[in-house]
């Protein structure tokens, strides 16, 4: 399957601080890419897509300028968490689909689980 | 509202044996769904994929879908300590559309 990577794969910051997370598609072109938060013992609920090019679209409830997304590129996605507080702290995943073949399966990256003081 | 439903368990199977999961969705439209595995601190891992109705065999697993029905199951037979994770439902509405993901299944396998 497709390879998603994601970096850093733990953060800690202060509060009030901004924290980027990059997701790549190592092996093929991603024009679009999913962001997935997750809280402990939770399921993984979807954030915003990604959309190369153009802005992110945001499920409902996701402050969009609180979390920013960039997708400049076929193969990198970033998110930032701007000033991040403690209850942003969750493991976030991203993750893409392969262009080409398949029905649709999602690959996630590794995730990264921000904690935030 | 679209919605993927789980049992959340956890579902304790003694080595060996079949463990059974079932995954409900809401809207009868659905296209693609999906079983992922989740280990404690990792991000999923897709293990299997069906779209029709029936059976679908991959190894020791298998999926059941009917759409009749709205349901999709997850079969793991010869169940190992190393299949203990949770494992997610997912459902896309729509050809290369995002993915609705149930609360997940804990699964125990127990030596």
């Amino acid at each position: 399957g497709a390879v998603v990577s994601q970096h850093p794969s733990w953060v800690i910051c202060k509060s009030g601080t901004s924290v980027k997370i990059e997701c790549r598609s190592l092996d093929f072109q991603a024009t679009t890419m999913f962001w997935y938060r997750q809280f402990p013992k939770q399921s993984l609920m979807l954030m915003a897509t990604s959309n190369e090019g153009s802005k992110a679209t945001y499920e409902q409830g996701v402050e969009k300028d609180k979390f920013l997304i960039n997708h400049a590129s076929l193969t990198l996605s970033t998110l930032t968490v701007t000033s991040a507080h403690p209850e942003d702290s969750s493991f976030y995943i991203c993750s893409a689909r392969e262009p080409t073949g398949g029905h649709g399966e999602l690959f996630f990256g590794e995730g990264s689980r921000l904690t935030v003081l | 509202q679209k919605e993927v439903e789980q049992n959340s368990g956890p579902l304790s199977v003694p080595e060996g044996a079949i463990a059974s999961l079932n995954c409900t969705y809401s809207d009868r439209v659905s296209q693609s769904f999906f079983w992922y595995r989740q280990y404690s601190g990792k991000s999923p891992e897709l293990i299997m994929s069906i779209y029709s109705n029936g059976d679908k065999e991959d190894g020791r697993f298998t999926a059941q879908l009917n759409k009749a029905s709205q349901y999709v199951s997850l079969l793991i037979r010869d169940s190992q300590p190393s299949d203990s994770a949770t494992y997610l439902c997912a459902v896309s509405w729509a050809a290369g559309n995002k993915l609705t993901f149930g609360g997940g299944t804990r699964v125990l396998v127990k030596p």
